[in-house]
């Protein structure tokens, strides 16, 4: 079993949509928590950066921690067709301090018109 | 300012070969991360470097694997004696500070390796 679980999609929504992108893992002693968006053929840029349990927004994008059921999502509001891309969670622990990332699979996003 | 660059940008090399890849990082930036990521999948963790000491080389798959940074900026990964498995992009990282300060890494545009 994988230490991080995310469902590769694709998943396909229309404009102006919710998106909710999720991600499990196994590992608790993970503490830290990003979403990094990877367009096609471009490397992975960093989204949203949470430590520990709770809440983050920042514009369209909020990111929720639930540690108790080791579960993260990522919502995205009024999603744009350029918010198509591959989202990939990542987390890491206090031990290694946020430098040996663990990545989910990546769920690909379409955000068609 | 400019990027993380990397380079070769695609490689193809015959079984049993030696390659090295080449990252350049963000000026400046004191911690530098090697990944390797597979069609479809996330990246990998393979080593990452404070200045010029390699911290944590726990990724690595074997011992066909090496990775080096003498100055403390641009790094080198090795592959010796390649093998088909060894087929994927290869990304590097770089941030600020290292650790929780410097949480944020960017990304290079990775090195395509196929392996033949």
């Amino acid at each position: 079993q994988k230490e991080v679980e995310q469902d590769p999609g694709p998943l396909s929504v229309p404009e102006g949509a919710i998106v909710s992108l999720n991600c499990t893992y196994s590992n608790s002693a993970f503490q830290y928590f990003m979403w990094y968006r990877q367009y096609s053929r471009k490397g992975p840029e960093l989204l949203m950066y949470t430590y520990s349990s709770g809440n983050k927004e920042d514009g369209r994008f909020t990111a929720q921690v639930d540690k108790s059921s080791k579960y993260i999502s990522l919502f995205i509001r009024d999603s744009q067709p350029s918010d198509s891309a591959t989202y990939l969670c990542a987390m890491s622990s206090v031990e290694t301090a946020a430098s040996k990332l663990t990545f989910g699979t990546g769920t690909r996003l379409q955000v068609t018109l | 300012g400019a990027g993380v660059s990397q380079s070769p940008r695609y490689k193809v090399t015959k079984r049993g070969q030696d390659v090295a890849l080449r990252c350049d990082p963000i000026s400046g930036h004191v911690s530098l991360y090697w990944y390797r990521q597979a069609l479809g999948q996330g990246p990998e963790f393979l080593t990452y470097f404070n200045y010029e000491a390699q911290q944590d080389k726990s990724g690595l798959p074997n011992d066909r694997f090496s990775a080096e940074r003498p100055e403390g900026s641009i790094s080198t990964l090795t592959i010796q004696r390649t093998e088909q498995r060894d087929s994927a992009m290869y990304r590097c990282a770089s941030s600020s500070t290292g650790g929780i300060e410097g949480y944020e890494q960017y990304f290079g545009p990775g090195t395509r390796l196929t392996v033949t």
